[in-house]
């Protein structure tokens, strides 16, 4: 079955810096990948689509990566800051429909 | 924020009573899903629908059903709640062919539902 990793530790860095979150995924070739953010007691929020043709995408201070090859993509926030404090989902269509399989999420920290 | 709602947002109940969650959207978009969320597991979908009383199973739809008899309106239904159906459940909407980058399959959440099955 289809099966999206991503770190379950809590990745803590300091504002200013580049943010560096994982998401892995085996036995699916998707024709694309999405990052939602999670605010505690709120539902997700859509941040970037990548399709498999696209090597990397960005939006402000967002970048995402997508390797099909190694099955992973790595999402970046650049020049972080306290309000980027979340936790990030990663998200792939594994049959179609736009039925998404969710990552179980990063909890990112940003502080001051 | 997308017009999605969720009622109710807090309920707790008895094991073996039945629930039903409302999910109601005015944005008109023809998916719709339910996803329960738990620590460790993330969210997994449980039904979907693509239209009006078009509806289907997702990955972990045991114990659930669901009805859409309008547009705007999802039902999740507990027919006889057990203490492993304690979850934040999580509608969402979509609509293939909106126009924009990125916005063919986003899925838009409402706020979730905190259910609690004693």
């Amino acid at each position: 079955s289809q099966k999206i990793e991503q770190n379950s530790e809590a990745l803590n860095i300091q504002e200013g810096k580049t943010a560096t979150l994982t998401c892995n995924y085996t036995n699916y070739s998707p024709a694309y990948l999405q990052w939602y953010r999670q605010d505690p007691g709120r539902g997700p929020v859509f941040l970037l689509l990548i399709r498999e043709n696209e090597k990397e995408k960005r939006k402000e201070r967002l970048k995402v990566t997508f390797d099909t090859t190694l099955k992973q993509s790595l999402f970046h926030i650049t020049a972080s800051q306290p309000a980027d404090s979340a936790t990030y989902l990663c998200a792939l269509d594994v049959s179609g429909g736009n039925k998404l399989t969710f990552g179980t999420g990063t909890q990112l920290k940003v502080e001051l | 924020d997308a017009g999605i709602t969720q009622s109710p947002r807090h309920k707790v109940t008895e094991t073996g009573t039945p629930v039903t969650l409302r999910c109601h959207q005015t944005e008109n978009h023809r998916y719709m899903y339910w996803y329960r969320q738990d620590p460790g597991h993330g969210l997994r979908l449980i039904h979907y629908s693509y239209g009006v009383k078009d509806t289907d199973k997702g990955e972990v739809s045991d114990g659930y059903s669901v009805s859409r008899s309008k547009t705007e309106d999802f039902l999740l239904t507990l027919e006889s709640a057990t203490s492993s159906q304690t979850s934040v459940y999580f509608c969402a909407i979509s609509d293939p062919g909106l126009a924009g980058e990125g916005s063919y399959n986003e899925q838009f959440f409402g706020p979730g539902t905190r259910l609690t099955v004693l």
